[in-house]
Order: C-alpha cells, then sequence, then structure tokens
C-alpha cells in the first residue's frame, strides 16, 4: 500500500463549485504539505502543517482553506473554484525534527475547472 | 532571494547515451539539495540528496549528482539512460526560513528517450 494516497486522483468541476482534495499518510509523520504544479513552473507551496493545531500559509493560499483532521490526514478546499486552479495537485508528508528532513509525495490529483 | 534555476526545459537523449540535467541554485548560506523524479501518472520520488560532505553523491536508479558551490550548481547525471528513464527531473533547495526548511523546486527539465 502507498504510503501517502491522494483522493480523487483525476476531478473534473465546473467554476464556482467547491471542491475538497483529501490526502491521507501511514507514514506516520507530523508535517503534511498541499503544492500545486504548473507546467513550467514547478511546485508551488499552498499549505503547510506541522501538527493538527499548527497550520500555516504558503505562498499561493489565496482561493484555498486546508483542514487537519488528524496526524494522519491533511485536505485541501478551494472554497469557489476558478479556472486557473486547474493543475496538479500534490501532497506530501515529512518527518518532524531537521530543517532538510526528505519530503514523501503522494500520486496526485489532477484538478480541472471549467 | 532564493532561487532554483533549471535552465533545460526539455532534454531528448538516446538510449544508451549518457544524460546530464543542470541546475542552479541562489542562496546565501550552505544549501540543502535534492533532485527528485516524476514519472507520468507518479508522484516524485527522490532520487538523491546533498547535504554536507563528500560532493559527488549517489543515487537510486544510477543517477549522481555533483555539488559545485563556486558554480552554484548540483547538476544530475547518468551514463546510460534506459528507456524507463524517460520522465520530468526537479532539482529542489531546502532555505531555511523561520526555522523550518522551505523546499524551493524548479520548474523542471523533461527527459524524453529515443529508441
Amino acid at each position: 500500500d502507498a504510503d501517502v494516497t491522494q483522493t480523487p486522483r483525476n476531478r473534473i468541476t465546473k467554476t464556482g463549485k467547491r471542491i475538497m482534495l483529501e490526502c491521507s499518510q501511514t507514514k506516520g509523520h507530523d508535517r503534511m504539505y498541499w503544492y500545486r504544479q504548473d507546467p513550467g513552473l514547478g511546485l508551488r507551496l499552498i499549505y503547510y502543517s506541522f501538527d493538527v493545531k499548527d497550520i500555516n500559509k504558503g505562498e499561493i493560499s489565496d482561493g484555498y482553506s486546508v483542514s487537519r483532521q488528524a496526524q494522519a490526514k491533511f485536505s485541501l478546499s478551494l472554497e469557489s473554484a476558478i479556472p486557473n486552479q486547474t493543475a496538479l495537485y500534490f501532497c506530501a508528508t515529512s518527518k518532524q525534527g531537521v530543517s532538510y528532513n526528505e519530503q514523501f509525495f503522494g500520486p496526485g490529483t489532477r484538478l480541472t475547472v471549467l | 532571494a532564493q532561487s532554483v534555476t533549471q535552465p533545460d526545459i526539455h532534454i531528448t537523449v538516446s538510449e544508451g547515451a549518457s544524460l546530464e540535467l543542470r541546475c542552479n541554485y541562489s542562496y546565501g548560506a550552505t544549501p540543502y539539495l535534492f533532485w527528485y523524479v516524476q514519472s507520468p501518472g507518479q508522484g516524485l520520488q527522490l532520487l538523491l540528496k546533498y547535504f554536507s560532505g563528500d560532493t559527488l553523491v549517489q543515487g537510486i536508479k544510477g543517477f549522481e549528482a555533483e555539488f559545485k558551490r563556486s558554480q552554484s550548481s548540483f547538476n544530475l547525471r547518468k551514463p546510460s539512460v534506459h528507456w524507463s528513464d524517460a520522465a520530468e527531473y526537479f532539482c529542489a533547495v531546502v532555505t531555511l526560513t523561520d526555522s523550518w526548511g522551505k523546499f524551493q523546486f524548479g520548474a523542471g527539465t523533461q527527459v524524453v528517450v529515443t529508441p
């Protein structure tokens, strides 16, 4: 079984709809992250969480919100989706400790907003 | 401001030929450097990482990378590519911001392997 799972893997939705992307992990890591990937831009950090009560905005948090329901679950919501949120979204986890701990990535969710 | 540059957006290489992917960074302190690979439909997988010590780092799948402080580079190499190496490759640098390590990714290099 995969250590970091994301659901759904693909989603097509319409402008204005609320969308939730879910991430679960069995690695026992405290830290979780949401990124979006756009062609030519690499990965950009949306939100990150160091534990259930610690949630922080990344560089592109506008239009997104998150919920850390448990240590193992971190959800990303688009309250009112817009076409420029069409992208590949990745969840990642890392172990608490040194700042340069490797991040482990889920398989991604491809979101299309029409 | 810190930055990571991968100058080559797209590289085409013949199977069995050597491969080198370039990565340059701009960061004032000692960087922590990573290379990840993203195969189609997959998440990112760590190939190798550099923290300190020997500047030539060996990774998985036959890849290696060399840290050159004087050139602010961390180029990835493989002596002989296989068709399965077709993927997108990302260089990343960890920058110490607010006492935690923020990963900053390059834009990626798409590698196509021809027969």
